[in-house]
């Protein structure tokens, strides 16, 4: 079945500056990929997410690309704000009937003013 | 409008006993999922419905879980002899529909704790 690792699990930096998150998957077969935030106490959100027919996706200032040779995409926040600090997951699912998501175990981002 | 609702919000039950776990979709959605987060790990998928049926099981951990949903709509997951590894936060998402392209909304979660 499918796995997606993700990294880094924690991830600091100061207000302006730019966080990537980057996951990768193992079956070649997946061609949908959200992301979703989750804040203290609340479920998952979706930000953004890319189909494997595209290559890079940008929503102000969050984007995701994909690289489907290698098998991996990632996550980018450019000039984060105190209010990106949550918990970040990555997913991978394949069109089998159903969209069963299969999770990256998380990436902690904390925004320092 | 209404998200996905989710009751109770907390349970703290003893080894042994039964539990269920409610889950409100958005209206006129008829996929619905359940996932279960420990944590500092990832959502673990359970199983999901379409409509009242449900075709995928294999994310049940055990026998001892079960769900139900009744009239397309709400959704009952009940965990039967409870053990202290069940202790999770079990989250709930609905869609309009199960194909690729629809969004999953996810309700805040139940967090159960078994002592």
């Amino acid at each position: 079945g499918e796995n997606v690792e993700q990294h880094p699990s924690t991830l600091s930096v100061q207000e302006g500056d730019s966080a990537v998150i980057k996951c990768t998957y193992s079956d070649s077969a997946s061609n949908y990929f959200p992301w979703y935030k989750q804040e203290l106490g609340k479920g998952p959100q979706l930000i953004i997410d890319i189909r494997s027919n595209v290559g890079e996706k940008k929503d102000q200032r969050i984007a995701v690309t994909l690289n489907k040779t290698a098998k991996h995409f990632s996550l980018h926040i450019t000039e984060t704000q105190p209010e990106d600090s949550a918990v970040y997951f990555c997913a991978a699912s394949m069109n089998t009937g159903f969209q069963k998501l299969v999770f990256g175990t998380g990436t902690r981002l904390l925004v320092s003013p | 409008g209404a998200g996905v609702s989710q009751s109770p919000s907390n349970k703290v039950t003893e080894k042994g006993k039964d539990v269920e776990l409610r889950c409100d979709p958005i209206s006129g959605h008829t996929a619905l999922y359940w996932y279960r987060q420990s944590l500092g790990q990832g959502l673990e998928f359970l199983i999901y419905f379409q409509g009242n049926s449900a075709p995928d099981k294999s994310g049940l951990p055990s026998d001892r879980f079960s769900a139900e949903r009744t009239g397309g709509s709400v959704s009952t997951l009940t965990i039967q002899r409870t053990q202290q590894e069940d202790s999770a936060v079990y989250l709930c998402a609905s869609s309009l529909a199960l194909i690729l392209k629809e969004t999953q909304y996810f309700g805040p979660g139940t967090r159960l704790l078994v002592l």
